[in-house]
């Protein structure tokens, strides 16, 4: 059973901006707090980002703080992770998940080349 | 930051064998909020443990936690080929959520 799909990954070029998302389905998406994490080809895991479950309170990992903007839109049952000025660095593989539910999205390719 | 180190880098084992693998924070992790997972080439990891000791659904009993404060274990008591993976330990108490290295283990 699926509980988070993700979209929005791809290609970018040094300096640009993306933004990946992951909608929710089956749970109750607006009780629990949700984290971004990344996986650059080859290396462990990185926690990116968190967001409280009401979106009141937000954490950043200081690789991505002042470039990266976690949110989400309960409505929609959907989380958000804008991602701007890009570096080569960033290149990896984005996962969004809830830790106590066990729950992973698919992950989504992010390319930063030129 | 709360760094996590995990111990051993690699571990060979054989099937049946019993696994114990490390995960010690550099500060106390109030209320044990560290979670273990296991991750598998190509694949998403998978939340084995969280709250230190509470196995995810679907985990086998084979997979245990213990520990508080700045030490923490995973035992997988009997090995099986499918085990082989990369383990990770995280804590979820405080910003940064940081992960641990990970521990390679071969069946």
């Amino acid at each position: 059973q699926v509980h988070l799909v993700q979209s929005g990954g791809g290609v970018v070029q040094p300096g640009g901006s993306l933004r990946l998302s992951c909608e929710a389905s089956v749970f109750n998406f607006s009780y629990y707090g949700i984290h971004w994490v990344r996986q650059a080809p080859g290396k462990g895991l990185e926690w990116v980002a968190f967001i409280r479950y009401d979106g009141t309170n937000k954490y950043y990992a200081d690789s991505v703080k002042g470039r990266f903007t976690i949110s989400r839109d309960n409505s929609k049952k959907t989380l958000y992770l804008q991602m701007n000025s890009l570096r080569d660095d960033d290149t990896a593989v984005y996962y969004c998940m809830v830790i106590t539910r066990g729950y992973w999205g698919q992950g989504a390719l992010v390319t930063v080349s030129s | 930051e709360i760094v996590l180190t995990q111990s051993p880098g690699t571990l060979s084992l054989s099937p049946g064998e019993r696994a114990t693998l490390s995960c010690r924070a550099s500060q106390s992790v109030s209320s044990n909020y560290l979670a273990w997972y296991q991750q598998k080439p190509g694949q998403a990891p998978r939340l084995l443990l969280y709250g230190a000791t509470n196995r995810a659904t679907g985990i086998p009993d084979r997979f245990s936690g213990s520990g508080s404060g700045t030490d923490f274990t995973l035992t997988i008591s009997r090995l099986e080929p499918e085990d082989s993976a990369v383990y990770y330990c995280q804590q979820y108490n405080t910003s940064p959520f940081t992960f641990g290295p990970g521990t390679k283990v071969d069946v």
